[in-house]
């Protein structure tokens, strides 16, 4: 079975500083990784997701993301994190014959103006 | 763009009535699913569904879930007897045929029993 664990509950950011949010999974076959962020009463929103190919993928807001298959994780990342990147993160996996996403208990970013 | 809508987005019942939350997909999705997050916590995964039937559910989705998918759009999950521990909120997503791309959500149906 499939899991997600994210270590940080919350994180904290001056903003214009660089931003990790950490995530780590298990599964039995390849993974599918993904990032959602969630904002107050709202759904949970795409930001970027890694299949196969470049460990290192693009998302959206200027959001990136590192797959290592050694360490199993997939860290969020950001160069220069503003206010309004303050929001709910989560990370996600599904097996590659699979179709459930597991999620992770989420991370809470808080950036600092 | 296209996208998940749900109704309602509010729903107040009495603890140990029926509830009917509604989700239409987008279009050309064929897998779909339902997730719940109590109090902006953990997103848990209730159940997914593909080619009219369910294709995996999780322990929570109990005897008192039901989904449906009664006619071309629409999907929805049935609780026949709300608990309070039922309180939350309460995500229809869907995917296409693509492995590998992602789901999308609807904004949520916020479910409270009292």
């Amino acid at each position: 079975a499939q899991s997600v664990a994210q270590p940080e509950d919350q994180v904290n950011v001056a903003e214009g500083n660089p931003l990790t949010v950490k995530c780590t999974y298990s599964v039995s076959g390849n993974p599918y990784l993904f990032w959602y962020v969630q904002y107050p009463n709202r759904g949970l929103q795409f930001l970027l997701k890694y299949i196969t190919g470049d460990n290192l993928v693009k998302g959206s807001y200027g959001f990136e993301a590192e797959f290592n298959k050694s360490q199993t994780s997939f860290h969020l990342k950001k160069p220069s994190a503003l206010v309004s990147d303050s929001a709910l993160y989560f990370c996600a996996v599904r097996e590659d014959y699979g179709q459930n996403f597991v999620f992770g208990p989420g991370t809470r970013l808080s950036v600092l103006p | 763009e296209p996208e998940v809508t749900q109704t309602p987005s509010h729903q107040v019942t009495q603890m140990g009535q029926e509830v009917i939350l509604r989700c239409v997909p987008i279009s050309n999705h064929l897998y779909f699913y339902w997730y719940r997050q109590i109090l902006g916590q953990k997103v848990e995964f209730l159940v997914s569904f593909y080619n009219n039937e369910i294709s995996e559910k999780s322990e929570i989705f109990d005897d008192q879930f039901s989904v449906e998918r009664p006619d071309g759009s629409n999907f929805t999950l049935k609780i026949r007897s709300t608990k309070l521990e039922d309180s939350a909120m309460y995500f229809c997503a869907s995917r296409d045929r693509v492995p590998g791309n992602t789901i999308y959500f609807g904004e949520g149906s916020w479910l409270t029993v009292v």
